[in-house]
C-alpha cells in the first residue's frame, strides 16, 4: 500500500469549508484513496473513498488530482462536531482493512 | 442492527495475566480485524480474518492470538499480558471484496491497562 503524508494539525472556523490535504505520490493505478475520521476516543468512522474521479456524499467531497498523487477532503460547512482526527489511507480494494492508519490530521473547528 | 460490539469496554490486568476480548458483528460481514491504538498514534493492525475459520497476522501480531470460530465473532487473546500491551483495542468488520461497500465498520473500543 502506498504511503501517505498529512499535516499533523489544522484549524478551521465554524461554518467555513475545511480542506484537508493528503499526499500519496507513490500511489499505483489500482489503489483507492479512503478517508476516515476518529472523533475523540471513538472508533473510526468511514467518510468517503475514490479511485480517479472526484466523489461527493452527504458528509464530504473528495478531490483527487489528475495524476492521483494527492487528494483533498472537503467538509463544506464545518461544525464543532467535525473536530476529529482525519485519516487518509491508500490501498487496493483487496487489502481493505489490512493496513495501518497513519497519524492523520487533527482538525479543530473553532467557533 | 447493533453493528460492531466489543466486550469488555474497560479492563485492568496485572502483568502475566491472560484475557480474551470479544468482538461481535451482526452485518454478516466476511472480514474482521483487530487494531490497537496507543496514545497520540494511529491504528495498527494486529490480526485479521477473511472468513470463518481463517486468521492472518497483521503489522503487530506478537503477544496476541485470535480465533474466528463463528462468522459473527472474532476473539483476541492475550496469553501473558505485558505493560507494553496497554492500549485501546478496536475491532472492525467489512464485506468481502465485490460483495458490498468498501467501508470498514468499527466498534467502540476496549481500553486495556496492564500494570
Amino acid at each position: 500500500d502506498a504511503k501517505t503524508t498529512q499535516p499533523p494539525s489544522m484549524d478551521c472556523a465554524e461554518g467555513r469549508a475545511a480542506n484537508l490535504p493528503c499526499n500519496h505520490s507513490t500511489i499505483s493505478g489500482n489503489e483507492y484513496v479512503y478517508w476516515y475520521r476518529q472523533i475523540h476516543s471513538q472508533g473510526p468512522q468511514y467518510i468517503i473513498h475514490g479511485l480517479k474521479n472526484n466523489e461527493t456524499n452527504e458528509m464530504a467531497s473528495l478531490i483527487i488530482t489528475e495524476d492521483r498523487k494527492s487528494s483533498t477532503l472537503i467538509l463544506p460547512h464545518a461544525t464543532l462536531r467535525d473536530t476529529a482526527v482525519y485519516y487518509c489511507i491508500v490501498r487496493v480494494e483487496e487489502n481493505a482493512g489490512k493496513s495501518t492508519f497513519g497519524d492523520g490530521t487533527t482538525l479543530t473547528v473553532k467557533p | 442492527n447493533a453493528g460492531v460490539t466489543q466486550t469488555p469496554k474497560f479492563r485492568v490486568l496485572k502483568t502475566g495475566q491472560s484475557m480474551t476480548l470479544l468482538c461481535a458483528q451482526d452485518m454478516n460481514h466476511e472480514y474482521m480485524y483487530w487494531y490497537r491504538q496507543d496514545p497520540g498514534m494511529g491504528l495498527r493492525l494486529i490480526h485479521y480474518s477473511v472468513g470463518e475459520g481463517t486468521t492472518a497476522k497483521g503489522e503487530v501480531p506478537d503477544g496476541y492470538n485470535v480465533s474466528r470460530l463463528k462468522k459473527q465473532n472474532f476473539l483476541l487473546g492475550l496469553e501473558s499480558a505485558a505493560p507494553s500491551q496497554t492500549s485501546v483495542y478496536f475491532c472492525a468488520s467489512s464485506y468481502r471484496v465485490g460483495q458490498g461497500d468498501h467501508e470498514q465498520y468499527f466498534g467502540p473500543g476496549t481500553r486495556l491497562t496492564v500494570t
